[in-house]
């Protein structure tokens, strides 16, 4: 069975940082490109970043750029996401999902809030 | 940036009623469209590929069709369970869009 589980998020002061991370089972997680994908409280979805199966590209939304960063490790089967300097516009559900966009963790919350 | 308009924002049908649901692209994303199905407290679940072609295990009750600007989701005939949020997303650009989402309720 696929599945995708998300850790790392919490409440966060504005400034503040978090390392997302998504732990893959149950298929061949390296030779999966993986994205992250947002969802603030009530609102609608929103593409975050995108990584290849080997890291050789990788994209971001320009909401994010230059203070988010995608990685991953395929020995771990594992995809990551550090977030810096956190505003409150970035409160949101992230959520990982597989490449082919079938299947999806269950997100976890980034709260950003003093 | 290809925004995708989706509408109506509210749809209320009645169970067993046929549903439509429309996305349109500032661009054409040629038929790089894919929609969503998501419930409350879940995530989306992935309904149609490229367009028109249904993901693995999604009922036949769901079609889509278009390309370049304009799609439409179609629910044949609405089951308790299909009232939720549908997106539509483009894979044709970077960045990825996602629309603004369709809440299909029960009348």
């Amino acid at each position: 069975e696929v599945q995708l589980v998300e850790s790392g998020g919490g409440l966060v002061q504005p400034g503040g940082s978090l390392r997302l991370s998504c732990a893959a089972s149950g298929f061949s997680f390296s030779t999966y490109s993986m994205n992250w994908v947002r969802q603030a409280p009530g609102k609608g979805l929103e593409w975050v970043s995108y990584i290849s199966s080997s890291s050789s590209t990788i994209y971001y939304a320009d909401s994010v750029k230059g203070r988010f960063t995608i990685s991953r490790d395929n020995a771990k089967n594992s995809l990551y996401l550090q977030v810096n300097s956190l505003r409150a516009e970035d409160t949101a559900v992230y959520y990982c999902a597989s490449g082919g966009w079938i299947s999806w963790g269950q997100g976890t919350l980034v709260t950003v809030s003093s | 940036e290809i925004v995708l308009t989706q509408s109506p924002a509210t749809l209320s049908v009645s169970p067993g009623e046929r549903a439509t649901l429309s996305c349109r692209a500032s661009q054409s994303v040629s038929s790089y469209l894919a929609w969503y199905q998501q419930k409350r407290g879940q995530a989306p679940r992935l309904l149609i590929d490229d367009a028109s072609n249904r993901a693995t295990g999604i009922p036949a009750r769901f079609s889509g069709s278009g390309s370049g600007t304009d799609f439409t989701l179609t629910i044949s005939s609405l089951e308790p369970e299909d009232f939720a949020v549908y997106y539509c997303q483009q894979r044709s650009n970077w960045p990825l869009t996602f629309g603004g989402g369709t809440k299909v309720e029960v009348k």
